[in-house]
């Protein structure tokens, strides 16, 4: 197992197209998790998951994004009609979380986004 | 509700000098905190862990940091810095079991540490 994978690494779409990242967590690893970062900032929470589960979105979050994780493996985030202001690295991380505790989270290399 | 301060954006010190990046949390049960690190054009990198065992937790590279309950503080420290830590730190705080936040992870700001020759 070699980590968390995100795809694309880089995309560049035009103003008002839709676009999906796809996200693959460690093997085992029941939750998944969403964030956004952009320059100068800590990365913000998007949304995350524990096996198929969506627990919590965040509300800052329009309603033109959208995440699944329907085996409660892979995860897909998507977002409709981008606007430049999404321009942003998105980020993916899985941990084993249990009751009790967690254990550190993961983290891919990202998805750099460009609206144009 | 969780939440994570850190105090300083900036810290810049001299290499060989001590490090101190400080980092305070909020959260209604029994948090785990963590920092990250992370270089120019490079992934989110677990530096240390907290979850409730040893208040003093030893991590990569010669960093630690110590859980303060009273003080609801998880500072980190180096007692030596190198020209490779140089990098962003980020103070991330995770409710445990029973809370409303569970599972969810908040990140700080984060602090930017330049070292100096």
């Amino acid at each position: 197992d070699t980590g968390v994978s995100q795809d694309p690494r880089h995309k560049i779409t035009k103003r008002g197209q839709n676009v999906t990242f796809r996200c693959d967590p460690i093997s085992e690893h029941n939750r998944l998790y969403w964030y956004r970062q952009t320059l100068g900032q800590g990365p913000e929470f998007l949304t995350y998951f524990q096996n198929e589960a969506q627990l919590e979105k965040s509300r800052l979050l329009s309603d033109r994004f959208s995440a699944e994780r329907p085996k409660g493996s892979f995860s897909t985030l998507e977002i409709q009609r981008t606007e430049q202001g999404d321009s942003a690295m998105y980020l993916c991380a899985s941990s084993a979380g249990g009751r009790g505790g967690n254990t550190e989270a993961f983290f891919g290399q990202g998805t750099r986004l460009t609206v144009v | 509700a969780q939440s994570v301060t850190q105090l300083d954006s900036h810290v810049s010190v001299s290499e060989g000098t001590p490090v101190l990046l400080r980092c305070n949390y909020s959260s209604s049960y029994s948090p785990s905190l963590f920092w990250y690190v992370q270089h120019p054009n490079k992934g989110l990198q677990l530096l240390l862990k907290y979850t409730s065992a040893a208040t003093l937790v030893k991590g990569i590279n010669g960093f630690e940091a110590e859980f303060k309950k009273s003080e609801t503080s998880f500072h980190l420290t180096k007692p030596s810095a190198h020209m490779s830590d140089a990098a962003e730190y980020f103070c991330v705080v995770s409710g445990n079991a029973g809370g409303t936040s569970y599972g969810k992870l908040t990140f700080g700001q984060g602090t930017i540490l330049t070292v100096h020759p």
